[in-house]
């Protein structure tokens, strides 16, 4: 059973840089595609990017100017850098997994860790 | 990108009731070569994490319970909850896997009449 687990600050300033770990647990990182999914306060989710082991991402177009996914086989972790961030990036940040292949269906996710940017 | 839309926002079903949201893309999610639709639930609770019910729009994932149910194909999904029970209050969202950027719906907050 796969287990996924968030790290990173909690508090960001703005036009700092946001950069969290997810580390996975219960199965290897080289296979599947890994994935990083927000969702601010009260509101909806929002897909960030994926990752596969070998390296390969997929960014969204919305974000893509400021998002670095990144993967450490040797660590089974992966990792989130999201630059130039401004309050509208305040969320809980989710890292998942789409175990059954297909990219984008995640059917493993972390708790979630709340990002919020501030001074 | 796919826009995704549900309805209603909001609803309140009786326990043991039947419970509907209907999902729908701005683009067919149904991939030709396959005759699969890219269409996943997400069931979410307060502090937790979405946790999958559905995926190519009508397989239930494993442990779920055989109330959910998912139809549709295309651009016009719905889910439902046969029985609604004090656990399944929570916020569903629909989810297209078809292409990226992958988009969610705005989520259906679901309450006990």
């Amino acid at each position: 059973q796969l287990q996924l687990q968030e790290s990173g600050p909690g508090l960001v300033k703005p036009s700092e840089t946001l950069s969290l770990t997810c580390t996975v647990s219960g199965g290897s990182i080289s296979n599947y595609y890994w994935g990083w999914i927000r969702q601010p306060p009260g509101k909806g989710l929002e897909w960030i990017g994926n990752i596969y082991y070998t390296g390969s991402t997929y960014y969204n177009p919305s974000l893509k100017s400021r998002v670095t996914i990144s993967v450490d086989t040797s660590k089974n972790q992966f990792s989130l850098k999201l630059s130039s961030v401004t309050a509208a990036d305040t969320a809980v940040y989710y890292c998942a997994c789409a175990a059954k292949s297909d990219l984008g269906l995640f059917d493993y996710w972390g708790q979630g860790t709340l990002v919020t940017v501030s001074s | 990108d796919i826009v995704m839309t549900q309805s209603p926002d909001s609803l309140a079903v009786s326990l043991g009731e039947r419970a509907t949201i209907n999902c729908k893309s701005s683009q067919s999610v149904l991939y030709s070569s396959n005759n699969k639709n890219y269409l996943a639930w997400f069931q979410q609770k307060p502090g937790q994490p979405p946790k999958l019910l559905i995926y190519w729009a009508s397989t239930r994932e494993s442990g779920v319970p055989d109330r959910f149910s998912g139809s549709g194909s295309g651009t016009d999904f719905t889910l439902t909850i046969s029985s609604l029970q004090t656990e399944d209050v929570a916020v569903y969202y629909c989810q297209q896997y078809y292409s990226t950027p992958f988009t969610f719906g705005p989520g259906t907050k679901v309450d006990i009449k």
